[in-house]
Formats: C-alpha cells, structure tokens, sequence
C-alpha cells in the first residue's frame, strides 16, 4: 500500500493563478480531509468529505474548492492563489467516521509546500 | 478561538531524561484526544490516543494522561531518545458528527545527547 501520496511536492505560483493539488489514497478510507499547516497555527482544517459525492467545509475553506467524485481521490483546487495562500497542505484519510468501532487515526500523506509570489 | 493549545513552542531535554508536553483545550465536548509527532519534510505521524472515559493510556515509552476537570492532558515520553526530537501535535475531537481533529499549534522537542 502506497498510502496518503500528494502531488506536487513542491509549488511556486503568481497571485492569481489557479492549479489543483492532488491526493490519493489506497486504503478504501471513506474520510478525506485537507490542512495546511503554518507557523505558530498547528494543522488548520480546511475541507473534508464523509464519502464520495459528500463534502463539507473545515475551519479555513475561503479559497479553496473541493470535489470527491470517488473514494480514492480529492483533490484541492486554488482557484485566484494568494500570497496569504503560502503554506505546506497536508492530505489526511481514516476510516468511516461513522463506525465507532474505528480508531479516530487519520494517515497523512507528505505534504505540498506551496508558494505564492 | 483556539480551542487546543499547545503554550510551548519548543522544549529541550537530556537523553534518557523524561519530556513532558502539554496541551490544553477549552471545548467541552471533546471526548477523544490524539498526539501525532511530525519530523521535518513528511506529514504527521500518528503516537497515541485517549478517550474521555480514560485518565491514561501507555504504549511503550510512551503514556497520555487526561485531566477532564483541567482540560488538561500530557504526553510523557520516557526515556527520551535522540530520535524523539520532532514536533509534536496535540489533536483532539468529538465523537458526535464527522469528528473533525483540531489541532494545537505544536511543540519542537529537541533530545540532547
């Protein structure tokens, strides 16, 4: 198993280009969620899904769009990057919320690291 | 509002010593609780958990105390090991609804030799 991947590892963009990030994950994990982690913050939650065709918003979600067309895949999109955007995100799974017989554990792929100019 | 928090920024230690890090939270209705360390350039790894009904729970070098009336819980780490040094994530979460994780601002635990 490859686990949480994310793609790229590393991302430089101008104000106001948009790109997506990408993460997969090959556990059949139902739960996908995205953070960004920034100095002094810790890991600020800013999307997550509870299933495939299911999404909902985290702490942070200004700026950001996300799609879970199924359950491997869910990616993030920047749609008008801004500099207020830097930061290293970070891609999570774990089983269904739903059943609590399943530890609270969320898998966290390496990070993307992105900057924006 | 910054419902978990992690006060130290960083702590140093001895080798073979024991690290203690804390965290607070403020939201009463979290019932479970998770530290995650995390080394430079890889995401989050997943240490130990708790749930509310506990007031401690030990793996290995390892033992997360609770506090509830506190809302206080430690991670004890002994004997410290040179590999230890990270930042380390304090997490915590209800066990109603999606259970979202919120997470504390981090601690750098720095193992001397």
């Amino acid at each position: 198993n490859a686990g949480v991947t994310q793609t790229p590892k590393f991302q430089v963009l101008k104000t106001g280009q948009s790109m997506t990030l990408q993460c997969a994950q090959d556990m059949n994990h139902e739960y996908m969620s995205w953070y960004r982690q920034d100095p002094g913050m810790g890991l600020r939650l800013i999307h997550y899904s509870v299933g495939a065709g299911i999404t909902d918003q985290g702490e942070v979600p200004n700026g950001y769009n996300v799609s879970r067309s199924t359950t491997e895949d869910f990616p993030l999109r920047l749609l008008s990057a801004a500099p207020s955007q830097t930061s290293v995100y970070f891609c999570a799974s774990r089983r269904s919320p739903w059943d609590r017989s399943t530890s609270y554990e969320q898998y966290f792929g390496p990070g993307t690291r992105l900057t924006v100019t | 509002d910054q419902q978990v928090k992690q006060n130290s920024p960083s702590l140093s230690v001895q080798e073979g010593r024991i690290s203690i890090l804390n965290c607070d939270y403020t939201n009463s209705m979290f019932d479970y609780f998770l530290w995650y360390k995390k080394y430079p350039a890889e995401g989050p790894t997943f240490l130990i958990s708790i749930s509310s009904i506990k007031d401690k729970n030990e793996d290995g070098r390892f033992t997360v105390f609770l506090n509830k009336s506190a809302k206080h819980l430690s991670l004890h780490i002994v004997p410290s090991q040179p590999g230890d040094s990270a930042v380390y994530f304090c997490a915590a979460s209800e066990s109603s609804g999606a259970q979202k994780l919120v997470f504390g601002q981090g601690t750098r635990l720095t193992i001397n030799p």
